[in-house]
């Protein structure tokens, strides 16, 4: 079953723009990550938010987390042509009691546009 | 190494012909995971190990493909008899924990004609 889905599925913006992904979980969580693939690429891991943190930043990357509503948000701010990829939100799924894999939606793809 | 590696980067078998794929964790990383993804959708949970010891293979389809990790070896991927639907790109990953943040490898694109 899908742990992580993200909104919207597709997402174009202009360069300078924020954009803001959303991503819902199933089952209690013990963190929650987001990962960028460039297309024909491998993913890339961006931001791991713990279940106990509210928001957590990296440069340009804005992430909270509200564990009552089981969601997640990504912002990237003052976006750049580069940062066109496709944005996967990613929970560790709970397997036979523990959290052995982690399960990823199906993602958003943000075209930044010069 | 400090990065996950993968070979080969591409890989075409006709239809019912065996396919290996290749994963060299990063070093100090106990964990492996292998996952499909088809036509840039989402990725699909094969299978995880602890060092060489299975971890979870709920995800595998147990009939034709199989895995191992086995030390000082890179890990492999098998597909005995591979199907059109198997045509993916397989991605292998490894964390130091299981609930650490997990590094890719540049994936395996495999096509079976």
């Amino acid at each position: 079953s899908q742990q992580g889905e993200e909104d919207p599925q597709a997402l174009s913006i202009q360069e300078g723009e924020n954009a803001t992904m959303n991503c819902s979980y199933k089952t209690s969580i013990n963190n929650l990550q987001w990962y960028r693939q460039n297309s024909g690429r491998g993913l890339v891991h961006l931001i791991l938010i713990r279940s106990n943190e509210r928001e957590k930043h990296s440069g340009r990357l804005r992430v909270t987390l509200d564990t009552s509503k089981k969601s997640s948000s990504l912002l990237i701010t003052a976006s750049r042509a580069a940062d066109t990829a496709s944005y996967f939100c990613a929970a560790p799924s709970n397997s036979g009691g523990s959290n052995y894999k982690l399960t990823f939606g199906k993602g958003t793809l943000l075209t930044v546009n010069p | 190494g400090e990065e996950v590696a993968q070979t080969p980067k591409h890989l075409v078998r006709g239809e019912g012909q065996k396919a290996k794929l290749y994963c060299a964790p990063i070093k100090g990383h106990s964990y492996v995971f292998w996952y499909q993804q088809v036509l840039k959708n989402e990725f699909k949970f094969l299978i995880s190990f602890q060092n060489e010891n299975v971890f979870d293979e709920t995800g595998m389809p147990k009939e034709r493909f199989s895995a191992k990790c086995l030390p000082n070896s890179p890990c492999s991927l098998e597909i005995q008899a591979t199907k059109l639907e198997d045509s993916a790109v397989y991605f292998c990953a490894s964390s130091r924990a299981f609930y650490n943040e997990q590094f890719f490898g540049p994936g395996t694109r495999l096509t079976v004609l």
